[in-house]
């Protein structure tokens, strides 16, 4: 059975940091890209980051740029987000994401930014 | 940034209906690139369709995907009660990867 179980969430400050990851199980998870995808509360979906299978190339949207980092542990099978200088606005359900056409999700984990 | 603009926002449909969900971007953003989601309240994102018009593993075929460049559409062709929810589409021909703001379709 595929899983992809996040962690890491939780109320931080502005300003502050969160390391999220995601646990893969069940499929090849070195020969998949992989993504982030938040959603802020009762709003749409948003693309974060993304990184390719080997760890070489990652992309982000230009919201985050800067402020958070991917990487990812292939001998773990485990995927990461490194988030600094965290902002209200940075407030959301964060799900990691199999490649696209593959279709696996997590079920998210909340950060909250907020004094 | 390739903007996609969802059409309608809400849709009002009995069981046994027909959905037709509308899906625009501002830019081709090559080829078909193209996927859609459904989300019920409380969960994950589920992927119904990628590359436009192609099925995701157990997805029922009363789903299904057309369009190319800039004009994409999903039908689901008789609505089941499972079937009401949020649809996004997403494209990830061009970064960033983009998707549009949703359609809603609820129970008349």
């Amino acid at each position: 059975e595929v899983q992809l179980v996040e962690s890491g969430g939780g109320l931080v400050q502005p300003g502050g940091s969160l390391r999220l990851s995601c646990a893969a199980s069940g499929f090849t998870f070195s020969s998949h890209g992989m993504h982030w995808v938040r959603q802020a509360p009762g709003k749409g979906l948003v693309w974060v980051s993304g990184i390719l299978s080997d760890g070489r190339v990652t992309g982000y949207a230009d919201s985050v740029k800067g402020r958070f980092t991917i990487s990812r542990d292939n001998a773990k099978n485990t995927l990461f987000l490194q988030m600094n200088s965290l902002r209200a606005e940075d407030t959301a359900v964060y799900y990691c994401a199999s490649q696209i056409a593959v279709g696996y999700w997590g079920q998210g984990t909340l950060v909250t930014v907020s004094s | 940034e390739v903007v996609l603009t969802q059409s309608p926002g809400t849709l009002s449909l009995s069981p046994g209906e027909r959905a037709t969900l509308s899906c625009r971007a501002s830019q081709s953003f090559g080829g078909k690139n193209l996927a859609w989601y459904q989300q019920r309240p409380g969960q994950a994102p589920r992927l119904l369709i990628h590359s436009a018009s192609s099925r995701a593993t157990g997805i029922p075929d009363r789903f299904s995907g057309s369009g190319s460049g800039t004009d994409f559409t999903l039908t689901i062709s008789r609505l089941e009660p499972e079937d009401f929810a949020v649809y996004y589409c997403q494209q990830y021909g061009n970064s960033p990867i983009t998707f549009g703001g949703g359609t809603k379709v609820e129970i008349k």
